[in-house]
């Protein structure tokens, strides 16, 4: 157990509908990044929060969206779904949000599988 | 932007036997970090290795070592000894160490390693 925490484990929705997938940091973690992992994009960077904060934005998609709760969790809201969006969330977490310390060190959480048929 | 290439889709390695990962990487930065992250069937994300650009001394972790090479920026894994458990997909890392760009993760495609009893 990594001490992130992802719900739900799986799941299964239909094209055009919304879903949110939740993210409880590893404790003491103040930082909380997503990740979408397909076959055809790999492993990528969607978006990053720090203490509430939206700190960094990669490739995430206008349709989807997130936010960092005052007890640190984190939700992303994915909506008017399509089928290239199934793929597997990965939540993770981190102590800060720099990158300028080695020990910052991004830990994972087991991911969320969602398939949109 | 910074770039992660792994070379090897797949690899194979007998049980005891060792093992070297490629990734090379791409950045006009002096200052960054670079990672081995392991995932095993369980789709869990874990850290294996970490590495400081600014550090001479390759990393080490029991059976894992790293070969870092700066100029030719080249990080390789060494795994000693494999054992069943070692079979995963392997994936290189980079992250800034610009304090600016947050602690973002580039991934590289991923190498499959397959261990044979």
């Amino acid at each position: 157990d990594s001490g992130v925490t992802q719900t739900p484990k799986h799941l299964i929705t239909a094209t055009g509908q919304r879903v949110t997938l939740r993210c409880s940091p590893r404790s003491g973690d103040l930082s909380v990044y997503w990740y979408q992992q397909s076959l055809d994009q790999g492993l990528q960077f969607l978006i990053q929060y720090y203490n509430g904060e939206e700190r960094a934005k990669g490739n995430i998609l206008e349709r989807f969206s997130a936010q960092q709760f005052p007890d640190l969790h984190s939700e992303l809201n994915l909506s008017s779904l399509e089928l290239g969006d199934s793929a597997l969330y990965f939540c993770a977490s981190s102590p800060t949000q720099g990158s300028n310390s080695g020990a910052n060190v991004l830990t994972f959480g087991a991911g969320s599988r969602l398939t949109v048929l | 932007a910074q770039t992660v290439t792994q070379s090897q889709p797949e690899m194979s390695v007998q049980e005891a036997e060792t093992v070297t990962l490629s990734c090379t990487y791409d950045t006009s930065e002096s200052d960054y970090y670079l990672f081995w992250y392991k995932q095993p069937p369980s789709r869990q994300m874990i850290l294996v290795i970490r590495q400081e650009a600014y550090k001479q001394q390759n990393a080490t972790e029991n059976r894992f070592s790293v070969n870092f090479q700066k100029a030719a920026k080249s990080f390789s894994l060494k795994i000693s000894d494999s054992q069943l458990g070692d079979a995963a997909m392997y994936f290189c890392a980079y992250r800034s160490g610009g304090e600016t760009s947050g602690s973002r993760l580039t991934f590289g495609e991923g190498t499959q390693l397959t261990v044979n009893p």
